[in-house]
């Protein structure tokens, strides 16, 4: 049990375009989830926090423009990054946690991103 | 944000060795996690351990911690070749359930 998809694991897009990142709860419902960005051989850095139904905390620093967040029911959550340049380029991580639970969170596989 | 520092950065070790991976942060806890990284994947939970407990086990890891010095260790006893991965710590503060995570230690484990 607590499975969480990401799709797609691996995207690659020119500069400028916008790319969805879709994070799923597959056998659990979750009430929050988090967001993630990983560079190569660092640590994973908290982008936001998302609540379903309503709108994400952003940590400082991340653009909310820029990194779009839905969480539309307590399955899924959504990551656009808008208007992608090559520093977006990094391994987006989601995890979540159970509604019955607290403390622990479950994570994505982590899609790949690469903006040319 | 990162919470902390995690030492030593990279751990190069053979098979059966244990390896000893330590982890310092800077606030009050509710409780600090590690969690496991193989290259280009998603995270697996350990441990978790509560800012009451001093020592946790499970299976082949043990955990520590010292809130007077703010700091975690996991010890991997008789390592195995697959163990090879990256280790994070994590620390939950406060009211809200944000992960913080270390730097991250990289583990090989050598046949």
């Amino acid at each position: 049990g607590a499975v969480v998809s990401q799709h797609p694991s691996r995207v690659i897009c020119k500069s400028g375009t916008s790319v969805k990142i879709e994070c799923r709860s597959l056998d659990f419902q979750a009430t929050t989830m988090f967001w993630y960005r990983q560079f190569p051989k660092q640590s994973l850095m908290l982008m936001a926090t998302s609540n379903e139904g309503s709108k994400a905390t952003y940590e400082q620093g991340v653009e909310k423009d820029k990194f779009l967040i839905n969480h539309a029911s307590l399955t899924l959550s959504t990551l656009t990054v808008t208007s992608a340049h090559p520093e977006d380029s990094s391994f987006y991580i989601c995890s979540a946690t159970h509604l019955a639970g607290y403390n622990e969170q479950f994570f994505g596989p982590g899609t790949r991103l690469t903006v040319l | 944000s990162q919470q902390g520092e995690e030492d030593p950065q990279a751990l190069s070790i053979q098979e059966g060795e244990n390896a000893t991976m330590n982890c310092s942060y800077k606030t009050s806890i509710n409780n600090l996690q590690w969690y496991r990284q193989n290259s280009g994947r998603g995270l697996v939970h350990l441990i978790l351990i509560r800012s009451n407990e001093r020592e946790k086990h499970s299976g082949r890891l043990r955990v520590t911690l010292d809130t007077s010095k703010k700091s975690s260790s996991l010890l991997i006893t008789a390592s195995r070749a697959a163990d090879t991965a990256s280790y994070f710590c994590a620390t939950v503060s406060g009211g809200y359930n944000k992960l913080i995570f270390g730097a991250g230690t990289r583990l090989a484990v050598h046949p």
